[in-house]
């Protein structure tokens, strides 16, 4: 089972280039979530969907876009990269509201550095 | 107020000690909660579910004290293996947002 796929796994950009992160789950999850973590620090939401064709922002947005056009697909876009956006960047999703459990299935994250 | 708020660290402890950490969660309408275990450099991955009043796993045992909004994670006999970052997260059930915590960071010592 692949679950939860992050491409690419490393990047380096330099700053003001775009960039585009792919999440990818096979799992039929409604829910998927963009997260980035420092060194030394938590999980930091970006953005969120909740279903096809919606995304909503988390703790973090500014400076990052998403889409969700296909239900298996959460992509993360950096329009101008910034050295502040160096960092790991972690996708996940779970289950619609489920009875039992929201547990969440994370991608390996994929390391940027901004240069 | 952060969803939940828990003690960073790092716990050093010896190998085969008894180590406890606490998660304070500030809704009390929370009915259940995940521990998840975070690797250096590695994803986060469900370590145990928190449902009434607690769960034990092997070497694990997680307490929910509703009272008090808090959640323990107990670990004895603790193992090198162990030393990882521990992070403590509501079940968001019907809710859409997923937010973390700093984690606590655990470091098992020879």
């Amino acid at each position: 089972n692949a679950g939860v796929t992050q491409t690419p796994k490393f990047r380096v950009l330099k700053t003001g280039q775009s960039m585009t992160l792919l999440c990818a789950q096979d799992m039929n999850h409604e829910y998927m979530y963009w997260y980035r973590q420092d060194p030394g620090m938590g999980l930091r939401l970006i953005h969120y969907s909740v279903g096809e064709g919606t995304t909503a922002k988390g703790e973090v947005p500014d400076g990052y876009n998403v889409s969700r056009l296909k239900k298996q697909n959460f992509l993360l876009g950096l329009e101008s990269a910034a050295p502040s956006q160096t960092s790991v960047y972690f996708c996940a999703s779970r289950q619609l509201a489920a009875a039992n459990t929201g547990e969440l299935f994370f991608g390996e994250g994929s390391r940027l550095t901004v240069l | 107020r952060k969803e939940v708020e828990q003690d960073p660290g790092p716990f050093n402890v010896p190998e085969g000690a008894t180590v406890a950490f606490n998660c304070t969660y500030s809704n009390s309408a929370s009915q259940s909660f995940f521990w998840y275990r975070q690797d250096c450099r590695k994803e986060p991955k469900l370590l145990m579910s928190v449902y009434s009043s607690g769960n034990e796993d092997g070497r694990f045992t997680a307490q929910l004290n509703r009272a008090s909004q808090y959640i323990s994670l107990l670990i004895r006999d603790s193992k090198l293996s162990d030393s990882a970052t521990y992070l403590c997260v509501p079940d968001s059930g019907g809710y859409q947002k997923v937010t973390f915590g700093t984690g606590t960071k655990l470091q098992v010592i020879p």
